[in-house]
């Protein structure tokens, strides 16, 4: 079983709304991420979790604020975003991502689709 | 840097007709190399992936080989179907850098 599932599949939010994006994955996988896809554009990474440990942040605005509350879960919290924020959002896991560990699989869920009005 | 380059689309296809989707890379050290699958509405699906020089990823009638010496990881199918229909990207990693750098992306149209 190699499946990422996520929530919602679609939300609508206001600049002044609060939501979160939900992630989980029971593959036993220690690392999961969040990326951002504007259309016909490849995934852009935002998020690194490892351990349950952000261990990467792509300079991402404080408006998009992560969460690991366990090794299966991953939520991402938005609050006062922006039009351009719209986008495909896509979370993904892999088995084990610590530095010097050999290179693993990241296996994506079906993403949530973000509109900012 | 790390960088992947793939041919640029659209591509359209009849059915049945033999795909090649061409992608190079750079790197520093020795990257495991993928092709993901993005049907229209959907998220990214692993299609195949090689780890090594010469390795040989497959998967649905896809195939892909590992070139050290050109640097290439070039997509084909010898008869594609119009569910073929996606777009098609090639991604590299390299051991502990915990990124998958990406191409842009081919588009893919397959007509019956």
């Amino acid at each position: 079983d190699t499946e990422v599932t996520q929530t919602p599949k679609h939300l609508v939010m206001g600049m002044t709304n609060k939501k979160s994006l939900k992630c989980e994955q029971h593959m036993g996988h220690r690392a999961m991420y969040w990326y951002k896809q504007k259309a016909k554009k490849p995934p852009e990474l935002m998020f690194v979790y490892s351990y349950e440990k952000l261990s990467i942040n792509e300079s991402v605005p404080s408006r998009f604020s992560p969460e690991c509350p366990n090794s299966s879960l991953l939520n991402l919290h938005l609050h006062a975003l922006q039009p351009e924020d719209s986008a495909l959002y896509l979370c993904a896991s892999s088995r084990d991502s610590r530095r010097g560990a050999s290179v693993d699989t990241q296996y994506f869920g079906p993403g949530t689709r973000l509109t900012v009005l | 840097g790390n960088s992947v380059t793939q041919m640029e689309g659209p591509v359209t296809l009849s059915e049945e007709a033999f795909l090649t989707i061409n992608c190079t890379y750079t790197a520093t050290g020795y990257p495991s190399l993928f092709w993901y699958v993005q049907y229209p509405g959907e998220g990214l699906q692993l299609l195949l992936k090689a780890t090594k020089a010469d390795d040989k990823g497959s998967n649905k009638g896809f195939e892909a080989t590992y070139r050290k010496e050109t640097t290439s990881f070039h997509l084909e199918k010898g008869s594609v179907q119009v569910s073929d229909s996606a777009v098609y990207f090639c991604a590299l990693s390299i051991q502990g850098a915990q990124k998958l750098v990406f191409g842009q992306g081919t588009r893919l149209t397959i007509n019956p």
